[in-house]
């Protein structure tokens, strides 16, 4: 099955700065790269998305980028705010059907 | 609200009780995940249906067993229950076709407490 991997379980940075979190699969059929974000007691919401047939998508301050033949992914967000503080979560998907997590980076943005 | 509904929000129960939570998903996804999230853990994958057959299964214990009724909506049920079952228990749905981009959509959640 799949093997998802995300790095790292902690991340601090200063408010502006960017933070980058990174995630390897080893599923080589993945073709659907999703990353959620969870506030504190609250749900999984998906942030930005991106499929195999693509290298790299922005949404505003967040992007990602996937690397096929490596097999891995990475999320972006750039000019950090407070409000980014959660945990995020990378998966990998084949098709739409059982979505694998990663473990997960608690991200905090210190003001 | 992301339109998936999972009760109950909480639950408190003693070892060796069964229980079951129930996942209302989106109107029009067929398809229902369930992932258990332990304290600051991951996200872990248990089990997928797909209008109403099993699709994928994950590391679900032999205690804990699912099912996706007509009406679409599912059931978790957790049996033998153990303290170390206690966990935020997530339901997710997706259009799930695998033709049709869609993402998952999750649950509030229902937190289960084992005492």
């Amino acid at each position: 099955g799949e093997n998802v991997e995300q790095h790292p379980s902690t991340l601090s940075v200063q408010e502006g700065d960017s933070a980058v979190i990174k995630c390897t699969y080893s599923d080589s059929a993945s073709n659907y790269f999703p990353w959620y974000k969870q506030e504190l007691g609250k749900r999984p919401q998906l942030i930005i998305d991106i499929r195999s047939n693509v290298g790299e998508k922005k949404d505003q301050r967040i992007a990602v980028t996937l690397n096929k033949t490596a097999k891995h992914f990475s999320l972006h967000i750039t000019e950090t705010q407070p409000e980014d503080s959660a945990v995020y979560f990378c998966a990998a998907s084949r098709s739409f059907n059982k979505f694998y997590f990663g473990s997960g980076t608690k991200l905090n943005v210190k003001p | 609200d992301s339109g998936v509904t999972q009760t109950p929000k909480h639950l408190i129960t003693a070892t060796g009780q069964r229980v079951t939570l129930r996942c209302s998903p989106r109107s029009g996804d067929l398809s229902v995940y369930w992932y258990q999230q332990s304290l600051d853990q991951g996200l872990q994958f248990l089990i997928q249906y797909y209008n109403g057959e099993e699709r994928a299964k994950g590391n679900i214990l032999e205690r804990f067993s699912a099912q996706q009724f007509p009406d679409l909506h599912s059931e978790l049920n957790l049996s033998s229950l153990e303290l170390g079952d206690s966990a935020l228990y997530f339901c997710a749905s997706s259009w799930g076709q695998g033709i049709r981009d869609t993402e998952a959509f999750f649950g509030q959640g229902t937190r289960l407490t084992v005492v």
